[in-house]
């Protein structure tokens, strides 16, 4: 089964600075990864996801994540925090295809981030 | 493109009233649909997920159901609320075979 920790449920950042959510997860197979963001009373909204290939991944917003397997890590980074950056962020994890998983999503408990002027 | 809509955006129940509500999705055919819970300080849970018309698994004991009549239509339902059932509620879709989920805009749900 598949789990995910978010490390930290508040973070808080001055704008322009650096923005760093902590994502570990665990997997009994090579996962899927997934960061979406929530604005206040609305749906969730896709980041970036990594599936195979480049580590490395850029999404939305200037936002990126990198799959590091030996920490069982996807943080997400962002090089400078804007206002509007201000929500709350969800680690997910999905096991691949296939099965009877039908591409369940499971996901950590959120981080919210708050961007001081 | 493919859009997903929820409604109503916002309600309010007694306990102990019947519950509905409704989810569709545009531009897309044959899509795997999902029900999130989201209550305070809880994180997202999933309630249950459907890969075909009538085809429908639930992932946690509760007082909901869920039902899909049509291809793009998923409802969820409860014949009598309780207090515990107030939250935020999610609907999402997916292609088949691929796992990224698209979510609704949501519904908040009140019990009083």
């Amino acid at each position: 089964a598949q789990s995910v920790t978010q490390l930290g449920s508040h973070v808080s950042v001055s704008e322009g600075a650096l923005v760093l959510l902590r994502c570990n997860y665990s997997s009994s197979v090579p996962p899927y990864l997934f960061w979406y963001v929530q604005y206040p009373n609305q749906g969730l909204q896709l980041l970036l996801k990594y599936t195979t290939g480049a580590t490395l991944v850029k999404g939305i917003n200037g936002f990126e994540a990198e799959f590091k397997k030996s920490e069982t890590s996807f943080h997400l980074t962002k090089p400078s925090a804007h206002m509007s950056d201000a929500a709350e962020y969800f680690c997910a994890v999905s096991d691949k295809w296939g099965g009877t998983s039908y591409g369940k999503l499971t996901f950590g408990q959120g981080t919210i981030l708050t961007v001081h002027p | 493109s493919q859009t997903i809509h929820q409604w109503p955006a916002t309600l309010v129940q007694p306990v102990g009233s019947p519950l509905s509500l409704e989810c569709t999705v545009e531009g897309t055919s044959n899509p795997n649909l999902y029900w999130y819970r989201q209550a305070a300080g809880r994180g997202l849970q999933l309630l249950f997920y459907s890969v075909g018309i009538g085809q429908i698994s639930s992932e946690v004991p509760q007082n909901l159901s869920a039902s899909r009549p049509q291809d793009r239509q998923f409802i969820l339902s409860s014949k009598k609320l309780l207090l515990s059932d107030s939250g935020f509620y999610l609907c999402a879709w997916s292609v088949a075979a691929t796992d990224t989920q698209y979510f609704g805009p949501g519904t908040r749900l009140t019990v009083l």
